[in-house]
């Protein structure tokens, strides 16, 4: 079973407007962190954000946002006002196993987003 | 504060021949993970190593193996290569600790080609 899903393989947005890339989740574990990660053409992979399982409030960073929803385990990246440098592909990140002491960060597929001028 | 370095950035080698990837982690960082990334498995994880000792391993075969230095280096070994094993291959450092807010942070990778 997929324990990261990414079901969009890829999206387009008009510059300037909003987008939400989906992801959901599946574990066992209470204590867990889950990371979104910017992938350019250029290959690098950068980390945007960052939401604690505990973490009640849901976490943002610059004009990235994460809609954490808990109960439905999902964690959906929010891009707000999309620029054409967010053309990108976007990968979800789960790190579990602290309960096991395994610590594994486990990889969705990825969604290919395009912004149009 | 440096980045993660990953040695060499492009690598052409032959069916049958070995190579060896190194990276630099960030400082202080005591957890190295490697990734294989092609167009058609995406992000696999290939192991991580944890002060110098394995501490997950994906899926792959024995030909792929890894070591960490007591300076939190670490070194990829790929034996008896096949074209399959054409890929960027990341490497991803983190402080490893017992807390989830650790983000992985990534090398520029190594782009492996098998002629």
């Amino acid at each position: 079973a997929q324990k990261i899903t990414q079901t969009q393989p890829g999206m387009f947005v008009q510059e300037k407007e909003a987008v939400t890339l989906d992801c959901t989740y599946d574990t066992s574990d209470q204590s867990y962190g889950l990371f979104w990660y910017k992938q350019p053409s250029s290959g690098e992979m950068i980390f945007l954000i960052y939401q604690g399982s505990y973490d009640e409030q849901n976490a943002t960073e610059g004009h990235y946002s994460l809609n954490f929803q808990k109960a439905r385990k999902s964690a959906n990246l929010v891009i707000s006002a999309s620029q054409l440098g967010d053309s990108a592909m976007y990968f979800c990140a789960m790190r579990e196993g602290r309960d096991s002491g395994t610590y594994k960060y486990i990889f969705g597929t990825g969604t290919r987003l395009k912004v149009l001028a | 504060k440096a980045g993660v370095t990953q040695t060499p950035r492009y690598l052409i080698k032959t069916r049958g021949q070995q190579v060896t990837l190194s990276c630099s982690p960030i400082s202080g960082h005591r957890s190295v993970s490697w990734y294989q990334q092609t167009p058609g498995q995406g992000l696999q994880f290939l192991f991580e190593y944890f002060s110098e000792t394995q501490r997950n391993k994906g899926n792959f075969p024995g030909r792929f193996s890894g070591r960490q230095f007591s300076n939190s280096r670490s070194e990829m070994n790929v034996s008896t290569l096949e074209l399959g094993d054409s890929a960027l291959y990341l490497c991803a450092s983190s402080l490893g600790g017992r807390f989830g807010n650790q983000p992985q942070h990534f090398g520029d990778g190594t782009r492996l080609s098998i002629l």
